[in-house]
Formats: structure tokens, C-alpha cells, sequence
């Protein structure tokens, strides 16, 4: 089956600190991920690809396809970073099916 | 550019009734997908439609249809509403040639059903 698995409903740091979402998938074959990024009154929007191995206000995604796993990683989180994070999954159906994951919360507290 | 525009932002039905919602692409966008997200079930796929055919569909009984007309915009219907039918219905475009994944997504239709 395909699933992705967002192990923490809510995460909590102070500003300056690192953060790790955290991103498990199961796939068979060479899988497709994304970060979608939700803020507060905005709309769901994509932050990265795995595809692109891009850093993006200063996020950055590996993937580790031993560990089946894409975590999400910022060195130094900032109050602006506080948002509902999504980790998704391109579906074997093709096109632009998604598969996500139940999202993950962060709060960074000044 | 405009982004994607769904309408109604809010409605309330009873049980029993059906629903229709609209999604407006973003200009240029062909691609029209659909999402169902919940608390309990989070973010799940209904469909998908591209030049007016559907080419993809989730996991949803078949009281979950939708449309795709001549200028790019998505209508998706729901009828015989169910308690469980209460969610945010999402609606994300996607341009052709575009990068794989990138979804462009409404600000949703809240449907509550009581």
C-alpha cells in the first residue's frame, strides 16, 4: 500500500532552534515526495520536491530510501516558520494524485 | 494571475440533499484535481480532470462526481449527503508542463451537513 506516515501531530521549538519534521512513506519503486506548507489564512502550497534537492527559506528535504523516510529540516527555525506542514507522496495512479500525510504542526516560540 | 477561486467558501445542507461545488483554474491551468480533507481523514483525493475527461479517481463511493467544462472549470457533486460528508473540499489546478506535484490550491468549500 501506499502511505505516508507524519509520526507528530504537533511540533514545538524556540526560535533559533533546529527542526526536524519528520516524513515516512511506503512506496514500491522510486518514489515522488513534497513538502506542502499550510500558514495561518493562507492557502496550501508546495515548499519543495525531493526532485529538485532545492533549499527553500531554508528548509531542505532528503530523501533516504533505505529508511523509506523524507524529513523535513530547518538549522534555525523562525516565528515565520510556524505553519501546518504536509509531507505527500506521488501516487503509482499517476498525474497529480497526491498522497498525504496528516500533516504536522509547528510552532516556533520567540 | 488570479489564483483558484472555489465558490461556495460555505454552505450548510441536511442529510439526504445534494451539493455542487465550483472551482475556477488558474488561468492557463487545465488540470483540475479535488480533495476531501477532514480531521479524522486528513487530505484525500477525489479526482482528477484534465481537457474535460477524468483521469483519475480516488477511493470515493458514487455519490462523489464531478465535471470538467470546455474552459477549465471543475464542478464537483455530492448527492444523498451524509453527516460524514461534512469537510473542506479543496480544489488544486495544475498547468501543463508544469512541475510534477505542484498543485495550485483554492481556499476550499466548507460543507457542513446536519
Amino acid at each position: 500500500a501506499q502511505r505516508v506516515t507524519q509520526p507528530e501531530k504537533l511540533l514545538s521549538v524556540f526560535k533559533g532552534a533546529p527542526v526536524e519534521l519528520k516524513c515516512n512513506y511506503s512506496y514500491s519503486g522510486s518514489p515522488e515526495l513534497f513538502w506542502y506548507v499550510q500558514y495561518s489564512r493562507q492557502r496550501l502550497q508546495l515548499l519543495l520536491r525531493h526532485i529538485s534537492r532545492e533549499s527553500i527559506k531554508g528548509f531542505t528535504a532528503d530523501l533516504n530510501k533505505g529508511e523509506t523516510s523524507f524529513h523535513l529540516k530547518k538549522p534555525f527555525a523562525q516565528e515565520e516558520d510556524s505553519a501546518m506542514y504536509y509531507c505527500a507522496l506521488k501516487s503509482s495512479g499517476g498525474y497529480n494524485k497526491l498522497i498525504f500525510g496528516a500533516g504536522t504542526r509547528l510552532a516556533v516560540h520567540p | 494571475k488570479a489564483g483558484v477561486t472555489q465558490t461556495p467558501r460555505y454552505l450548510i445542507k441536511t442529510r439526504g440533499q445534494q451539493v455542487t461545488l465550483s472551482c475556477s483554474p488558474i488561468s492557463g491551468h487545465r488540470s483540475v484535481s479535488w480533495y476531501q480533507q477532514t480531521p479524522g481523514q486528513g487530505l484525500q483525493f477525489l479526482f482528477e480532470y484534465f481537457s474535460e475527461t477524468q483521469r483519475n479517481k480516488g477511493n470515493f463511493p458514487g455519490r462523489f462526481s464531478g465535471r470538467q467544462f470546455s474552459n477549465s472549470r471543475s464542478e464537483m457533486n455530492v448527492s444523498t449527503l451524509e453527516l460524514g460528508d461534512s469537510a473542506l473540499y479543496l480544489c488544486a489546478s495544475t498547468k501543463a508542463g508544469g512541475l510534477p506535484g505542484e498543485l495550485f490550491f483554492g481556499e476550499g468549500s466548507r460543507l457542513t451537513v446536519l
